[in-house]
């Protein structure tokens, strides 16, 4: 079965660069979450979109933000990055169709992004 | 506000020994859901289970079964005859409606032979 699939697995960047983050959804799954975890800590919300458009937001720095294309792929696009932002960034999709329900979110294998 | 405690950060056992893993949550919502996620030393977040805020039903599958009473506002996790597999990280995780999970904190849970 077809899961989400994130890209790059691994990414190193200097301290001010920029990166990007791309996800790819399971097919037919509306909603894309994006997480932020640190070194031994649980997995933090940063955004999440549903039908393309920002559903709910996080604790989301202002030098990140994100968007969802028309082919429901998603990228988190980070700058200016500090040390602090070395984690595994998580993105998750799910089919929330138009019931109120929450079904549960796939997540991807995850990126880990070291700033050096 | 929403919270999730898991209040062991760190069990060890043996292999063969069950094993219950704990979670208290908080909401004010009467609609609500509640998982489990593992995290194996690969990194990767595994769903597990879901619930919702009018299921109080106990389910089993396999060596893992999960209580919840929401009279304690609780969701645990035993995993019977535990083995090496089993050591993880596992998260307990809870979501109102059409709002993203929430997390606690984790349990490490090491699985010696």
């Amino acid at each position: 079965a077809a899961g989400v699939i994130q890209s790059p697995r691994h990414l190193i960047k200097e301290k001010r660069e920029t990166a990007t983050l791309k996800c790819y959804p399971i097919p037919r799954h509306d909603t894309v979450y994006w997480y932020q975890q640190g070194p031994g800590q649980d997995p933090q919300f940063l955004i999440s979109f549903y039908e393309k458009m920002q559903s709910d937001k996080g604790s989301i720095p202002d030098r990140f933000s994100a968007q969802q294309f028309s082919d429901y792929h998603s990228e988190l696009n980070m700058s200016s990055l500090e040390l602090g932002d070395s984690a595994l960034y998580f993105c998750a999709s799910s089919r929330q169709g138009r019931s109120s329900a929450n079904t549960e979110a796939f997540f991807g294998q995850g990126t880990r992004l070291t700033v050096v | 506000a929403q919270k999730v405690t898991q209040a062991q950060t760190e069990i060890s056992v043996v292999e063969k020994e069950d094993v219950t893993l704990d979670c208290v949550y908080e909401t004010r919502d009467t609609t609500y859901y509640l998982f489990w996620y593992k995290q194996p030393p690969s990194g990767e977040l595994v769903f597990l289970i879901r619930r919702n805020s009018f299921d109080e039903q106990n389910e089993i599958s396999g060596r893992y079964s999960w209580n919840f009473q929401k009279s304690t506002s609780s969701f645990n996790f035993t995993i019977t005859a535990s083995q090496v597999v089993d050591s993880a990280v596992y998260f307990c995780a809870l979501s109102e409606v059409r709002t993203a999970l929430i997390f606690g904190k984790g349990t490490t849970l090491s699985v010696s032979s």
